[in-house]
């Protein structure tokens, strides 16, 4: 069985400071990792995931995470935060069949001009 | 590629009610998903179609809960006789290929109940 636990439901960064949203799995398989993000009454768009290869994985809007396997952790980071940036944040995991995909309780990015 | 459509995009409803909810992937996802997603919370699975075979369903999903995907094509869920805890929003997502494919989940906008 896969979980996810995300640490800290709300964080807050100063416009231009480093955005470090966490995330820990747990998962009986070699997992396949993913960020979404959530902006308000709008569905979810994915950020960046991590299915085999490279462990530091690039995605959208400057984003990036990587995968520790020894630390179970895929923590998303963003050197400099922008107001667009604000947002709900959700990080995912599913088995590598791609059955079913089970979801952090989230992050909201909150950034201070 | 229009993305994935959901409508209603809100719907409210009074207890003891029946709502349908339709949901449009993108052409030609062999995948679907439905996730109920309340304040707060990440999405939740509730069940997923290949195709027109509907392969897995979450311990969630009550017998008030049904499902279609009836041509492989657009799905509904329906709920029956709606009870207050049911109000949250429903979100839909397609994938392009099989299961154990590196496909990504591709979101719909979400149908919002409220249950009064």
């Amino acid at each position: 069985a896969q979980s996810v636990t995300q640490l800290g439901s709300h964080v807050s960064v100063s416009e231009g400071a480093l955005v470090l949203l966490r995330c820990n799995y747990s998962s009986s398989v070699p997992p396949y990792l993913f960020w979404y993000v959530q902006y308000p009454n709008q569905g979810l768009q994915l950020l960046l995931k991590y299915t085999t290869g490279a462990t530091l994985v690039k995605g959208i809007n400057g984003f990036e995470a990587e995968f520790k396997k020894s630390e179970t952790s895929f923590h998303l980071t963003k050197p400099s935060a922008h107001m667009s940036d604000a947002a709900e944040y959700f990080c995912a995991v599913s088995d590598q069949g791609g059955n079913q995909f089970y979801f952090g309780t989230g992050t909201s990015l909150t950034v201070i001009p | 590629d229009t993305g994935v459509s959901q409508d209603p995009r809100h719907k409210i409803t009074k207890r003891g009610q029946n709502v349908t909810f339709r949901c449009d992937p993108i052409s030609e996802h062999n995948r679907l998903y439905w996730y109920r997603q309340t304040l707060g919370q990440g999405p939740e699975f509730l069940t997923y179609f290949q195709n027109e075979a509907q392969l897995e369903k979450s311990r969630l999903l009550s017998d008030r809960f049904s499902a279609e995907r009836p041509k492989g094509s657009f799905s509904t869920l329906e709920i029956q006789r709606t009870e207050q805890g049911d109000s949250a929003m429903y979100l839909c997502a397609s994938l392009p290929g099989l299961a154990g494919s590196t496909d990504t989940q591709y979101f719909g906008p979400g149908t919002r109940l409220t249950v009064l």
